[in-house]
């Protein structure tokens, strides 16, 4: 089986902009989860989507956005960009909805900076 | 407030040394997870526990429920283990994660 695929790998926007990025989970895995990885706060939880619904959010403002579509494949949206975006964004799938009860398998990561 | 916290921030071996990474957490989880990031980026999911121990092969996950503890333990360390360890637990469906232990296994 694949691995779990994100586009693109590197990023370079300036601050204002807006930008997508893209997670192709490993096929057959519904659960879709997005991280924030910073030299500063380490690993942080975006949000989880599952066939399609948003389950969980971190504390991240509404500037983060997401959504997964019916093949599983997801997207996360950042919009007006700052300077503090600058980050390692990861993405994960498994294969139940519950967090508890399955491994995570991750992307390579999108390194995004904002200039 | 850090609801995981993970000791040593980091640590230098030989090779061959018995290695240990302590994770402490302060919420109820569900599961506990030990993930592996080498340099430029990529994480492996390592071990996912809920209670007890796991082995895979030079590596080994214990946690404690009741002292709300976890380790990770490398036998036989080698170079090629030098990577970041992150401790990350779940509770409903967030994941909180440790700030990672950076080691550096040297031959």
């Amino acid at each position: 089986k694949a691995g779990v695929t994100q586009t693109p790998r590197y990023l370079i926007k300036t601050r204002g902009q807006q930008v997508t990025l893209s997670c192709s989970p490993i096929s057959g895995h519904r659960s879709v989860s997005w991280y924030q990885q910073t030299p500063g706060q380490g690993l942080q939880f975006l949000f989880e989507y599952f066939s399609e619904t948003q389950r969980n959010k971190g504390n991240f403002p509404g500037r983060f956005s997401g959504r997964q579509f019916s093949n599983s494949r997801s997207e996360m949206n950042v919009s007006t960009l700052e300077l503090g975006d600058s980050a390692l964004y990861l993405c994960a799938s498994r294969f139940t909805g519950r967090a508890g009860t399955d491994t995570q398998y991750f992307g390579p990561g999108t390194r995004l900076t904002v200039l | 407030k850090n609801e995981v916290e993970q000791s040593p921030q980091n640590l230098t071996a030989q090779e061959g040394e018995f290695i240990t990474i302590n994770c402490s957490y302060s919420v109820g989880i569900s599961a506990l997870h030990w993930l592996q990031q080498h340099p430029g980026g990529g994480i492996v999911s390592l071990f996912m526990l809920s209670s007890g121990k796991k082995k895979h092969g030079r590596l080994i996950a214990t946690i404690n429920i009741q002292e709300k503890h976890s380790s990770l333990h490398i036998t036989a360390s080698h170079p090629r283990d030098s990577a970041v360890y992150i401790c990350a637990v779940v509770t409903g469906n967030q994941f909180y994660f440790g700030t990672g232990t950076s080691l550096t296994v040297i031959p």
